[in-house]
């Protein structure tokens, strides 16, 4: 069974910074890309990254040169480092498993989510 | 960048027809999937490659993408589609969301 595992998630001034992790089972980060996806309160989803399977990584302009995605394949874990923090990253965050012929053209499984809250 | 469009809300009565459009340039280029996000939980992915239903989905849920504009179509709209929608694309290596289509079911 396929399941993402969000953690890491809490309250940090603006300036600052956090770590998500996202632990995967059931598939392994080698093989395929997990993107991150936020939403922030009274928004949409917005797409943040995905660490490719390849082990490339893409951002959002949004959050292009604060953020930055890696993965541990010995721990099947995903990692969003998340820098410079600003009010406006104020979001839940979901890491998810990518599927297609690109290996992420939609994003079959989701975690539960992590709550980042950035206020002073 | 590219774009996604989708209408902000839409109210329907259960065993009614919902029909959600997206709209963007060449869409009908591009395969497009949805997700649902009910209040409170993750998304779920309900269509990708435009009208496929993964494992688990309801028949009413359907779709098409022709020219400009994808719709997600839900036949006999029950309480629980009550939702927000999204539809997505795979786009020069960035994935693009519409912004989201507040389905009431009243």
């Amino acid at each position: 069974e396929v399941q993402l595992v969000e953690s890491g998630g809490g309250l940090v001034q603006p300036g600052g910074s956090l770590r998500l992790s996202c632990a995967a089972s059931g598939f392994t980060v080698s093989n395929d890309c997990v993107n991150w996806v936020r939403r922030a309160p009274g928004n949409g989803l917005e797409w943040i990254s995905v660490v490719s399977c390849g082990g490339r990584t893409y951002y959002a302009d949004s959050v292009k040169g604060r953020f930055s995605a890696s993965r541990d394949t010995s721990k099947n874990t995903v990692f969003l480092q998340m820098n410079s923090l600003r009010v406006e990253d104020t979001a839940v965050y979901y890491c998810a498993r990518g599927g297609g012929g690109s290996g992420w053209d939609f994003l079959d499984y989701w975690g539960q989510g992590a709550l980042a809250t950035v206020a002073s | 960048s590219y774009e996604l469009t989708q209408p902000p809300s839409l109210s329907v009565s259960p065993g009614q027809t919902a029909t959600i459009t997206c709209s963007g340039d060449e869409l009908e280029d591009k395969y497009v999937c949805w997700y649902q996000q009910r209040p409170g939980q993750s998304p779920v992915l309900v269509l990708f490659e435009d009208d496929k239903r993964p494992s688990g989905i309801p028949e009413r849920f359907s779709g098409s993408n022709s020219g400009n504009t994808a719709t997600l179509t839900i036949s006999g709209t029950q309480s629980m589609d009550e939702a927000d929608y999204y539809c997505h694309v795979w786009d020069s290596n960035a994935l693009v969301f519409g912004g989201g289509t507040r389905l009431t079911v009243l």
